[in-house]
């Protein structure tokens, strides 16, 4: 079965910094999802990337998918505080059931004033 | 604000009581879901209804009934649960089931069971 990994699991920022979260698939991505989650509240969707190489930017955070499509990385460009919580990578399970997304762990972000 | 909209935003109930989980979308979405996520973990799922019908149950106890009434709208119809069942209960939605239609998610229902 395909299993997400994510790296690193917390991370702590001061604010301004820039920073990285990865998201590592034991198996070809076919659809790769980020989402952002606060604590005790829903997970928004962030981006969605399907090719390999893709970029995909939205404010002060990229997204990208390796060519080989068994990797994502998730970067942010001059923290703020509004960026804390937790980013959760989710990818389709082809083969599997439709709809049924497996998720990683989770990175906990947080950043410093 | 999210698309997605769940009621109540808390519960608690006792082991005996029947209670339900509502949950309502208006983006023409044609895939419905039902999570359930504990603490410091990733959702789980539970349940997928597709044009509504049920299309994925993951092994769910049967104290845990889902409905779909129409393809706005998505019910989970809970009856004497265990205080393990205690965890935010999360709905989402998407265009349809093929790959790459990303889920909305709402903001969730936080569950406690006495």
């Amino acid at each position: 079965s395909q299993e997400l990994e994510q790296s690193p699991q917390s991370l702590i920022v001061q604010e301004g910094k820039n920073l990285t979260i990865n998201c590592t698939s034991s198996k070809t991505l076919y659809g790769l999802y980020w989402y952002k989650q606060k604590y005790g509240e829903g997970l928004i969707f962030l981006m969605m990337l399907q090719k390999g190489g893709e970029e995909k930017s939205h404010e002060k955070i990229t997204a990208k998918l390796d060519e080989k499509k068994q990797q994502s990385s998730l970067h942010i460009t001059a923290s703020q505080p509004s960026h804390a919580g937790i980013y959760l990578c989710g990818a389709d399970t082809p083969g599997g059931s439709q709809g049924n997304l497996i998720f990683g762990k989770g990175t906990k972000l947080s950043v410093k004033p | 604000d999210t698309e997605v909209t769940q009621t109540p935003k808390h519960l608690v109930m006792g082991m005996t009581n029947k209670k339900s989980l509502k949950c309502e979308q208006h983006m023409g979405h044609r895939a419905m879901y039902w999570y359930k996520q504990k603490a410091k973990k990733p959702p789980e799922l539970m349940f997928v209804y597709s044009y509504e019908k049920l299309s994925i149950n993951e092994s769910v106890p049967s104290r845990f009934s889902p409905e779909c009434p129409n393809s706005s709208l998505l019910n989970l119809h809970l009856h004497a649960l265990q205080p393990e069942d205690s965890a935010l209960y999360l709905c989402a939605s998407s265009q349809d089931l093929t790959i790459n239609q990303p889920q909305h998610f709402g903001d969730g229902t936080r569950l406690s069971i006495l």
